[in-house]
């Protein structure tokens, strides 16, 4: 199975401060990458899907690049609305569906 | 508006079995696959199972094969997973997600809010 690693696990940054999560895969998935965002409570709500496209409704600061097994998603200037976990999956051809184990964004 | 309204989660035995349903609105609920993803208390997401829109072929996580069953209902816009054999690490809140575009495989653009299913003596 294709296994998706998340780094780092949690991170703290002020606010207005670039913010850089990474997603790596085991093997390659062409652009077949979704990052979600959850707040705490919240139902999960997707951000970006392949690799680089923005959902509708999602505010620009957020932003996605990658292909093959290099992934990153970042938000530009880091708000308080942004807490929350982040999650990516991965979702080429077939399961598992497997999601990258969280980054966890907080404000300094 | 795009819904999805998860029901049937609660307290069970472990060995016990449980039936969750997922009610959709808003859009074409027969041209979409649909998949469940569960969330242990204060862990991360999971895949759990997926079944194609007309129900021809389903797919689950190694983790609950043999054990549960997806399946649906286009008649009534209704999408269940029985749960059978239910262990204490099954304990999640479990969630019924659609992809944003009718593919078997996609990102989930709608989630349910979910429901919690705890397995406990």
């Amino acid at each position: 199975d294709i296994q998706m690693t998340q780094s780092p696990s949690s991170l703290s940054a002020s606010v207005g401060d670039r913010v850089t999560i990474t997603c790596r895969a085991s093997q390659g998935i062409s652009n077949y990458l979704a990052w979600y965002q959850q707040k705490p409570g919240k139902v999960p709500n997707l951000l970006i899907y392949a690799a680089s496209t923005l959902q509708s409704g999602v505010p620009s600061r957020f932003s996605g690049s990658g292909s093959g097994t290099d992934f990153t998603l970042t938000i530009s200037s880091l708000q308080p609305e942004d807490v929350a976990t982040y999650y990516c999956q991965r979702y080429n051809s077939g399961p598992p569906l497997t999601f990258g184990g969280g980054t966890k964004v907080e404000i300094k | 508006e795009v819904q999805l309204l998860e029901s049937g989660g609660g307290l069970v035995q472990p060995g016990g079995s449980l039936r969750l349903s997922c009610a959709a609105s808003g859009f074409s609920f027969s041209s979409y696959a649909m998949s469940w993803g569960r969330q242990a208390p204060g862990k991360g997401l999971e895949w759990v199972s997926t079944i194609r829109s007309s129900g021809d072929g389903t797919y689950y996580a190694d983790s609950v094969k043999g054990r549960f069953t997806i399946s649906r209902d286009n008649s009534k816009n209704t999408l269940y997973l029985q749960m059978n054999s239910l262990r204490a690490e099954d304990t999640a809140v479990y969630y019924c997600a659609k992809p944003a575009v009718a593919s078997v495989w996609g990102a989930f653009d709608i989630w349910g809010q979910g429901t919690m299913v705890t397995v406990s003596s």
